[in-house]
């Protein structure tokens, strides 16, 4: 069956923009993770998601936001961009919840920040 | 700060030779997971263990974990060139919440010559 797919997998904003990445998960996968990673700061958790609500968020500013659609798919926002959110941004899904079952991660997005 | 700090940062190796990869974590765990990342990718589920657990195999890969000295070690055996990557460890905290947080690792860099 597919995987976690990503969208778009690169693109490239200007400092004060919004973006708006996409998430599907698997197939009857009902939890939605999203990680930021950059070579300074490592792979950090930013958000979960179950069943459309928020179970989980890191500590990123009021500026990363996400929601989940009923039919499990997510989509993460950052607004008012900064130089500094520049990263790959992953995805990840599993079936009941990050909590002691496998995550399976999709390509990510690699965002740039001009 | 991490929850998971892996060591070596880098590894380089010969081909066919066994790499050794090393996780120590700071607080009380319900699994840890090993992933491999390569280059600009996304993240691939390698194995889960749990903490009731002292070692797993899968293939080439051997896991064990030391709930004592809070410490976790990968082994892969007859090392291939396809195996160069990053290799993160992932520790799923007791105690943050009922949704506890995947808490990734700063990841080895293994190369293999060959």
């Amino acid at each position: 069956k597919a995987g976690v797919t990503q969208t778009p997998r690169y693109l490239i904003k200007t400092r004060g923009q919004q973006v708006t990445l996409s998430c599907s998960p698997i197939s009857g996968h009902r939890s939605v993770s999203w990680y930021q990673q950059t070579p300074g700061q490592g792979l950090q958790f930013l958000f979960e998601y179950f069943s459309e609500t928020q179970r989980n968020k890191g500590n990123f500013p009021g500026r990363f936001s996400g929601r989940q659609f009923s039919n499990s798919r997510s989509e993460m926002n950052v607004s008012t961009l900064e130089l500094g959110d520049s990263a790959l941004y992953l995805c990840a899904s599993s079936l009941y919840g990050s909590t002691g079952n496998t995550i399976y991660f999709g390509e990510g997005s690699w965002l740039t920040v001009v | 700060s991490q929850q998971g700090e892996e060591d070596p940062q880098a590894l380089s190796i010969q081909e066919g030779e066994n790499a050794t990869m090393n996780c120590s974590y700071k607080t009380s765990i319900n699994n840890l997971q090993w992933y491999r990342q390569n280059s600009g990718r996304g993240l691939v589920h390698l194995i889960l263990i749990r903490s009731n657990e002292r070692e797993k195999h899968s293939g080439r890969l051997r896991v064990t974990l030391d709930t004592s000295k809070k410490s976790s070690s990968l082994l892969i055996t007859a090392s291939r060139a396809a195996d160069t990557a990053s290799y993160f460890c992932a520790t799923d905290a007791v105690g943050y919440s009922s949704a506890s947080k995947i808490i990734f690792g700063s990841g080895t860099r293994l190369s293999i010559r060959p």
